[in-house]
């Protein structure tokens, strides 16, 4: 089956620490997002890439860093420098410019104490 | 910039009875218009598209018209089920930012047996 994959689920760390979250994807789509969502509100971009090892900030990407070095993975590192980084994280995936519908995986809890 | 509006939720309603979930847009050029579900704890679905003007789109008894004369890609389904108690986010592509989506905040459906 194709699709999105996110792992852990559920994710643990003390503050102060980095920690990466893994993003797979098996659609061979061009594009792949990271958005973070707090509870009640809408979805926040932080990084994007429209292409192998090539990416964008979005619109916090303080505190966070990526990679793209395989069009089927988009790892994000939470840092130490991110200030707040208990949230949902969700990743997606479009064709890009052929269709911008994006598909999303099933997101990972951080929490940070 | 462009930006898109949802009604607040959260909105409450009975089994079978009628939905409606506005959704509002604003944007340069024409963009393609969405209607995503996020079930509790889970990613997003794409629920349904609409790629122009006049487009209706559909999908489980859902369904949205593109209207540009408005702007506006309102949510409708006319006989709602325990199942669809969720959270809704109207999103557009947004041409300008190498089509990356942005969505509204998002509307809370709970529906009671």
């Amino acid at each position: 089956d194709g699709g999105i994959t996110q792992s852990p689920k559920y994710l643990f760390r003390k503050e102060g620490q980095n920690v990466t979250l893994s993003c797979e994807q098996n659609l061979n789509h061009d594009a792949m997002y990271w958005y973070r969502q707090d509870p009640g509100q809408g979805l926040r971009l932080i990084y994007y890439s429209q292409i192998v090892n090539d990416f964008q900030k979005g619109d916090i990407a303080e505190g966070y860093s990526v990679s793209r070095e395989k069009k089927e993975s988009f790892p994000l590192t939470v840092t130490s420098a991110q200030k707040n980084p208990t949230a949902f994280y969700l990743c997606a995936s479009s064709q890009g410019q052929v269709s911008y519908e994006q598909y999303f995986g099933p997101g990972t809890r951080l929490t940070v104490t | 910039g462009n930006s898109v509006t949802q009604m607040e939720g959260p909105v409450t309603l009975s089994e079978e009875a009628f939905l409606t979930i506005n959704c509002t847009y604003t944007a340069t050029g024409y963009p393609s218009l969405f209607w995503y579900v996020q079930y509790p704890g889970e990613g997003l679905q794409l629920l349904l598209k609409a790629t122009k003007a006049d487009d209706k789109g559909s999908n489980k008894g859902f369904e949205a018209t593109y209207r540009k004369e408005t702007t506006s890609f309102h949510l409708e389904k006319g006989s709602v089920q325990v199942s669809d108690s969720a959270v809704y986010f109207c999103a557009l592509s947004d041409r300008g930012s190498q089509g990356n989506l942005i969505f509204g905040k998002g509307t809370k459906l709970s529906v009671k047996p």
